[in-house]
């Protein structure tokens, strides 16, 4: 069974500070997938990573995949209040679509004004 | 483009009874996935189909079974009730059934079975 661990679970801080988190696993991805969820809705898919060690930049957001394709960070530069929300990280196993994605706990990120 | 959608948005059901939930798809998504998401945690693969067919399967029990229309829309249906089957289902399409495809969500519907 292949899992996905988040961490922190709870991310609270201010406005305009910088923070880091992270979605590791022991098992071998094919491709990672970051999405955010807002409270009532399904999760909003922000980026899709492939390649061991790729980065991707969205506007404050980047993305990176470990060399091993086992885990991800996003690193969120200069947070805004409209930043808050639940961050998941979801993976695709190596053996095909018929498998799902493989989603993590998510990480509640809060920013305060 | 029409996003996608799922009815109904709230269920309230008691222990024993069957429920059936349904998701139109993104236009020109042909893979409908559903997932459930307990409170607290991240979404878990129930199942996947592919044009009108189950593709995948995760792991839950035979009481959930699913179908897919030729437009592509879905159902989720859930036998035998149990209280642990109170969560959020969500359905998501995508272009195609590989891995690593991106998915689309619809806003979920929120079942609780009492």
């Amino acid at each position: 069974t292949q899992l996905l661990e988040q961490s922190p679970q709870f991310l609270s801080i201010q406005e305009g500070e910088n923070l880091t988190v992270y979605c590791n696993s022991s098992s071998v991805f094919s491709s990672l997938q970051w999405y955010r969820q807002e409270p009532g809705e399904g999760p909003v898919l922000l980026v899709t990573v492939v390649t061991g060690g790729e980065v991707k930049k969205l506007k404050r957001l980047t993305f990176q995949f470990g060399d091993a394709r086992k885990d991800s960070s996003l690193h969120i530069t200069a947070a805004q209040p409209g930043d808050t929300g639940l961050y998941l990280c979801a993976g695709a196993s190596t053996g095909g679509g018929a498998d799902g994605l493989t989603f993590g706990k998510g990480t509640h990120l809060i920013i305060q004004p | 483009e029409t996003g996608v959608t799922q009815s109904p948005t709230h269920l309230i059901k008691t222990r024993g009874q069957q429920v059936t939930l349904r998701c139109s798809s993104q236009s020109g998504h042909n893979t409908v996935s559903w997932y459930q998401q307990a409170l607290g945690q991240g979404p878990q693969f129930i199942f996947q189909y592919y044009r009108e067919e189950e593709n995948g399967r995760g792991n839950f029990p035979p009481r959930f079974s699913g179908l897919q229309f030729p437009n592509y829309s879905s159902e989720l249906n859930v036998n035998a009730l149990e209280l642990d089957d109170s969560a959020l289902y969500l359905c998501a399409s995508s272009l195609d059934r590989l891995a690593g495809a991106a998915q689309y969500f619809g806003p979920g519907t929120r079942l609780l079975v009492l």
